[in-house]
Formats: C-alpha cells, sequence, structure tokens
C-alpha cells in the first residue's frame, strides 16, 4: 500500500522556522519527482515546491523562493521542506504528493500555524 | 508564470444533470493538465491526467478534453457524491506548476 505521511507541522511564531517531513513507503521512492502543496484555511490549492528523482531539478513559488528549501533523501525514501522566516499567510495544511505521470499520491497533510 | 483561469467558481446543479468545467491557460501547455476533486477534510484525488486520460478507478462519468490553452472537465451524469470541488492543475511550464481556483459544485 502507497503511504505518503508528512510530519512536523505545528504552531510557530512569525519569523521562525520549521521543517516539514514526508515519508514515503509502498512504492519506488527514487523513481519519482516529489512536490509539496499547501491549502490555506478555506482557500484553494497553491503548488509550492517540487524536485526531481535525482535532486537535479528544483522550483519554488515565487511566494516561497529565497524562504524554503526542498530536499529529498531517496536512501530514507524522506521528503523534507525547510521553511524559514515563517509568515501569517504561510499558515496552511501542507501537502506532499506526486502529481507528475500517471501515479497520483497525496499525504494527509500536516497544519502549519503560524501565530505570535 | 503561466495563469490558469478556472470558471465557474462555482455552480449549482441536481443528481444526473451534465456539468462541464473549464481552464484556460494564460499561454500552450500542450496537454499536461490535470483535474483534481477534493472534498472537505481529504487530500485532492486526481481524475484525469493528460488532458484526457482516465485515471484508474475513477468513474467513466468523467472525462477530459482540451489542449493547448483551453480545457474541459464534464461529469456526464452528476451522482450525489460527486459534489465536491474541482481544480485544474498545469504542469508544463515549471516552475511553478500552477493550480486554477476551484469550482465548487453544490447541491440544488
Amino acid at each position: 500500500e502507497v503511504q505518503l505521511v508528512e510530519s512536523g507541522g505545528g504552531l510557530v511564531q512569525p519569523g521562525r522556522s520549521l521543517r516539514l517531513s514526508c515519508a514515503a513507503s509502498g512504492f519506488t521512492f527514487d523513481d519519482y519527482a516529489m512536490h509539496w502543496v499547501r491549502q490555506a484555511p478555506g482557500k484553494g490549492l497553491e503548488w509550492v515546491s517540487g524536485i526531481s528523482w535525482n535532486s537535479g531539478s528544483i522550483g519554488y513559488a515565487d511566494s516561497v523562493k529565497g524562504r524554503f528549501t526542498i530536499s529529498r533523501d531517496n536512501a530514507k525514501n524522506s521528503l523534507y521542506l525547510q521553511m524559514n522566516s515563517l509568515r501569517a499567510e504561510d499558515m496552511a495544511l501542507y501537502y506532499c504528493a506526486i502529481l507528475d505521470g500517471d501515479k497520483d499520491y497525496w499525504g494527509q497533510g500536516t497544519l502549519v500555524t503560524v501565530s505570535s | 508564470d503561466i495563469q490558469m483561469t478556472q470558471s465557474p467558481s462555482s455552480l449549482s446543479a441536481s443528481v444526473g444533470d451534465r456539468v462541464t468545467i473549464t481552464c484556460r491557460a494564460s499561454q500552450g501547455i500542450r496537454n499536461d493538465l490535470g483535474w483534481y476533486q477534493q472534498k472537505p477534510g481529504k487530500a485532492p484525488k486526481r481524475l484525469i491526467y493528460a488532458a484526457s486520460s482516465l485515471q484508474s478507478g475513477v468513474p467513466s462519468r468523467f472525462s477530459g478534453s482540451g489542449s493547448g490553452t483551453e480545457f474541459t472537465l464534464t461529469i456526464s451524469s452528476l451522482q450525489p457524491e460527486d459534489f465536491a470541488t474541482y481544480y485544474c492543475l498545469q504542469h508544463n511550464s515549471y516552475p511553478p506548476y500552477t493550480f486554477g481556483g476551484g469550482t465548487k459544485v453544490e447541491i440544488k
């Protein structure tokens, strides 16, 4: 069974940092590019960042560029999102997902709350 | 960056109705588009990939069409379980990938 399990969310003050993790199982992790997608409360979906299978291609939304860093460890079947200088507008449910090809896998999300 | 304009933002329909949702890309994206369904409290689920290919396990009442800049998701006969919010996602120009604004399908 394919599983993507996010963790690391929580309450953080503006300007502070948080690191999200996504543990993958049930499929060959290093066959796939991976992505982070977020959804603010009551809002639509926003693509945040993506990383190719070998970390050779990485991209960010303009809204997080320079503040967030995506990475992966294929040996640990894990995806990460280092989030620095957090803002109120970063508050959202963060999903890790496979968006490319014919596979459609999403985690259940981890909630990031940014508040003083 | 490519912008995805999705319409309508919401619609009311009855069980059995034919429903059409449209996404327009600000520039050509070939067929690099997917359609997603999201129900409250759940992760999105892809219905269509490559603009017109049905995701495995998705009912055949869902179909996608289009190429270039105009794309359509059609539900041929709306069922009670189809009341949800639908999004398109372009993955042609990277970065960034871009979601449409969403269409909430409600019961009339």
